[in-house]
């Protein structure tokens, strides 16, 4: 069975503590790795992708890297403004746009 | 920011009354989804639209029918609301031309069933 784990499920830093976030999965041929930021009241925004093993990308204080295994979100000296849930989805091969999510990591950053 | 509207954005509604939520977007895109976000389930997919009169189920669709007549509108309908369906609901599209896992979320409706 397709599954994401993301842990922690909360995290509190200091401005300019950096981090990281954990996404395991169990898919059956993974066709996509996808992270999302969703702030309180409002809907999922799409932040990366990532395909394969080995693969990194970066935005702002983010990078998120993937193994075959699990992706890691990095935040590099977070500040206030990054706080918000993060969100890990994969998408099997085969599947049309189907995604599995994790049920996110809530981040905290205090000034 | 991809034109994806939601409505009702709130509704409060009885055990046993029919409910339909829209989904409307302007960006013509193929492929358009619910999904439920609930405490300690995370995001759910319930049904998905690959077209026109084009649907198929998701991981939770049992109590949930949806209709597509048209690229832009995108119906979720309850038949008879039950207290398990109090949730919040998401659409989405896919940021491209075809299945892909980039989704543009619309603001969410969050349903309250008595």
């Amino acid at each position: 069975e397709d599954q994401v784990t993301q842990s922690p499920e909360a995290l509190r830093l200091q401005e300019g503590e950096s981090s990281s976030l954990n996404c395991s999965y169990t898919v059956s041929g993974l066709r996509g790795l996808f992270w999302y930021r969703q702030d309180p009241g409002k809907g999922p925004e799409f932040l990366f992708t990532l395909y394969s093993a080995g693969e990194e990308k970066e935005k702002e204080r983010l990078k998120a890297t993937l193994t075959k295994k699990e992706s890691f979100l990095h935040i590099t000296a977070p500040k206030p403004e990054d706080s918000a849930t993060y969100l890990c989805a994969v998408q099997a091969a085969g599947n049309t746009g189907k995604l599995i999510f994790g049920q996110g990591t809530t981040l905290q950053v205090k000034p | 920011d991809a034109g994806i509207t939601q409505s009702p954005r709130h509704k409060v509604t009885e055990t046993g009354t029919p409910v339909t939520l829209r989904c409307h977007q302007t960006e013509n895109h193929r492929y358009m989804y619910w999904y439920r976000q609930d405490p300690g389930h995370g995001l759910r997919l319930i049904h998905y639209s690959y077209g026109v009169k084009d649907t198929d189920k998701g991981e939770v669709s049992d109590g949930y029918s949806v209709s597509r007549s048209k690229t832009e509108d995108f119906l979720l309908t309850l038949e008879s609301a039950t207290s398990s369906q109090t949730s919040v609901y998401f659409c989405a599209i896919s940021g491209r031309e075809g299945p892909a896992g980039e989704l543009f979320f619309g603001e969410g409706s969050r349903l309250t069933v008595l």
